[in-house]
């Protein structure tokens, strides 16, 4: 079985400050892990995916992702962030087995940036 | 560059109503899956379907009924509509045949049951 805690369900930045939100995984199997973020009456974007290459993953408006196994942690950070970045972000989990295909997601976290 | 189509946008609907959510992916993908999103519960997989002709529970399948048309299309039914499924309702789609192929999200159906 596989689950995923975000903690902190909102995070507050001022503009240019670092973003760090952070997220933990449980998994029976190896892992495949996700960052999407979603804008106020769409659907969920694509911001990075982790699928066992290297372990530091870069997605777009940039952010990224370091897979720690020994922490099971997933934490998505930018080092400035920007007005635009405000959203709820949501890290999900699917393990590497061949036909299973489920993600698990965790319940999201809304960052607000002050300006 | 349509992606992954929702229809309709937004539904109010009686109790005891039924309806049926519609969903097309113009990507050539083998899986497509429905999810409802609630306030602080983040996105639960309702149903899916690893290809066409094929489909299975997700983690909340009660009162929920789902049709895989053909490739394109996967469609979400209620039979009779509660109160409790008041949510925003999103279909995904991915390649499939691997779980590390991300999946592609419509703009949701907010759905209100009175």
């Amino acid at each position: 079985a596989q689950s995923v805690t975000q903690l902190g369900s909102h995070v507050s930045v001022s503009e240019g400050a670092l973003v760090l939100l952070r997220c933990n995984y449980s998994s029976s199997v190896p892992p495949y892990l996700f960052w999407y973020v979603q804008y106020p009456n769409q659907g969920l974007q694509l911001l990075l995916k982790y699928t066992s290459a290297a372990t530091l993953v870069k997605g777009i408006n940039g952010f990224e992702a370091e897979f720690k196994k020994s922490e099971t942690s997933f934490h998505l950070t930018k080092p400035s962030a920007h007005m635009s970045d405000a959203a709820e972000y949501f890290c999900a989990v699917s393990e590497a087995n061949f036909g299973n295909e489920k993600l698990t997601f965790g319940t999201g976290t809304r960052l607000t940036i002050i300006p | 560059n349509a992606g992954v189509t929702q229809t309709p946008k937004f539904q109010v609907l009686k109790t005891g109503q039924s309806m049926t959510l519609q969903c097309a992916q113009d990507m050539n993908h083998n899986s497509m899956y429905w999810y409802r999103q609630d306030p602080g519960m983040g996105l639960r997989l309702i149903y899916y379907s690893a290809s066409e002709g094929t489909t299975d529970k997700g983690e909340v399948p009660n009162g929920y009924n789902v049709s895989r048309l053909n490739k394109r299309e996967f469609s979400l039914r209620l039979e009779s509509a509660a109160p409790s499924q008041t949510s925003v309702y999103f279909c995904a789609s991915n390649a499939g045949g691997r779980s590390n192929q991300p999946q592609h999200f419509g703009d949701g159906t907010r759905l209100s049951i009175l």
